[in-house]
This record gives structure tokens, C-alpha cells and sequence, in this order.
């Protein structure tokens, strides 16, 4: 089993403020998705990043995967209530395989 | 368009009890998975299936069984309900086996919350 360890586990940040998640691995990946979970809801992805080194970014979200693809942050500028949620990595290794993380649960105070 | 639907959303079963937890995905995906999701842990993969007719497990498949007789369906099956099963069920669909590289999106139903007493 390929572990992901992802920090903090949980998060509570006011409105405004920035903020930067990790998720770390012993284990190399072909890929590296990031993915929001809302209560009731399934996940949803966010982006993938597939190059070591590449830089994503979606609106106020900044995706970055490690030069050895170990390991990804993601960066959210100017957290908005509507950034509430479970942020979750998941790293590819081998078809059909995606081993998730633990999870990092942010709260965004108005 | 519907995406991935499962039902139920809430089940309580006891020791020992049998049940089926249904997944149905409207998008013509090949690819459908069945991932658990304990609290405060991340999916881990029970089954998946490439196309109809072909399943395989996944990284926790004990205790469970899943079959694939259309493109649309893939029931997920607990024989011997036991305490350890009591999770969050998700289901997911993907259009290539790209999703399992990574690089292709999975679409995730909404979930079943099973508790086994």
C-alpha cells in the first residue's frame, strides 16, 4: 500500500487568509490529483498534475508537484467560505490504481 | 444527466446480514469503481471493473463481491455484514483507463453510509 500523508488535518483559517496544503509520499507517481469533498457529496477533482516540477493553477487555488513526484502542496490565496470543504490527494501508480490521502479538512470563517 | 447515482444513501444492517449496494452512472464510462471511506482516512479501492463482464479487486476487497452485467450497472455485494464494513461507499465511473493513470476524471456518486451493529 502506498501511503499519502497529508498536513494539516484539519484547518480553520478567517476569510482572506492564505493557506498551503501538503501531501507527501515515500512512493513515486505517475500523477498527482487533487480532489474537494463536500459533506454528503462524493469528491470532486480539482486538477491533475502529471509532470514533476509542474505548476497548476485554478482561479485562487495553486497546484505544485514535487520534482520527484513524491509529493504535491496546494495553495489557496484569499480563502472564501466557498473554499470550505475536505481537500484530498490521490497519487496514480500503475493502471487502475489510485492510492488517496488522509485528508485535510478546511474550514474558512466568514 | 444523472452521473453516478447510488442508493441507499443510509443503511443499517446487523451482524451477519446481506445487502446490496446499488450504482448506476449514465455517461457510457467504461471504467466504475467501489472505493470505502473511513473517517479520517482517505478511499481506499475495493473493486473496480474495465468494461462489462470484467472485475477485478482492488486494494481492500475482502468481504465483498461485485459483478458487471451492463455498462451502465456494478452492484457492490457484503455477504456477512460484520462491524469493520461500517463506512461511507462511494462509486465512481471514468470514460478511459486513464482514470487509473491519473490522468482522466473520475466522477463520484454521492455515497451510502452503511453502519453494521
Amino acid at each position: 500500500t502506498q501511503l499519502l500523508e497529508q498536513s494539516p488535518q484539519f484547518l480553520s483559517i478567517q476569510e482572506g487568509e492564505n493557506l498551503t496544503v501538503y501531501c507527501n509520499s515515500s512512493s513515486v507517481f505517475s500523477s498527482l490529483q487533487w480532489y474537494r469533498q463536500e459533506p454528503g457529496e462524493g469528491p470532486v477533482l480539482l486538477v491533475t498534475v502529471v509532470t514533476g516540477g509542474e505548476v497548476k493553477k485554478l482561479k485562487r487555488l495553486t497546484f505544485q508537484f514535487g520534482d520527484a513526484r513524491k509529493d504535491s502542496s496546494l495553495h489557496i490565496t484569499a480563502a472564501q467560505p466557498g473554499d470550505t470543504g475536505l481537500y484530498l490527494c490521490a497519487g496514480a501508480a500503475g493502471a487502475n490504481n489510485l492510492f488517496f490521502g488522509t485528508g485535510t479538512r478546511l474550514t474558512v470563517i466568514p | 444527466n444523472a452521473g453516478v447515482t447510488q442508493t441507499p444513501k443510509f443503511r443499517i444492517l446487523k451482524i451477519g446480514q446481506s445487502m446490496t449496494l446499488q450504482c448506476t452512472q449514465d455517461m457510457n464510462h467504461n471504467y466504475m469503481y467501489w472505493y470505502r471511506q473511513d473517517p479520517g482516512m482517505g478511499l481506499k479501492l475495493i473493486y473496480y471493473s474495465v468494461g462489462a463482464g470484467i472485475t477485478d479487486k482492488g486494494e481492500v476487497p475482502n468481504g465483498y463481491n461485485v459483478s458487471r452485467s451492463t455498462t451502465e450497472d456494478f452492484p457492490l455485494r457484503l455477504e456477512l455484514a460484520a462491524p469493520s464494513q461500517t463506512s461511507v461507499y462511494f462509486c465512481a465511473s471514468s470514460y478511459s483507463l486513464l482514470a487509473g493513470l491519473g490522468t482522466d476524471t473520475q466522477y463520484f456518486g454521492p455515497g451510502t453510509r452503511l453502519t453494521v451493529l
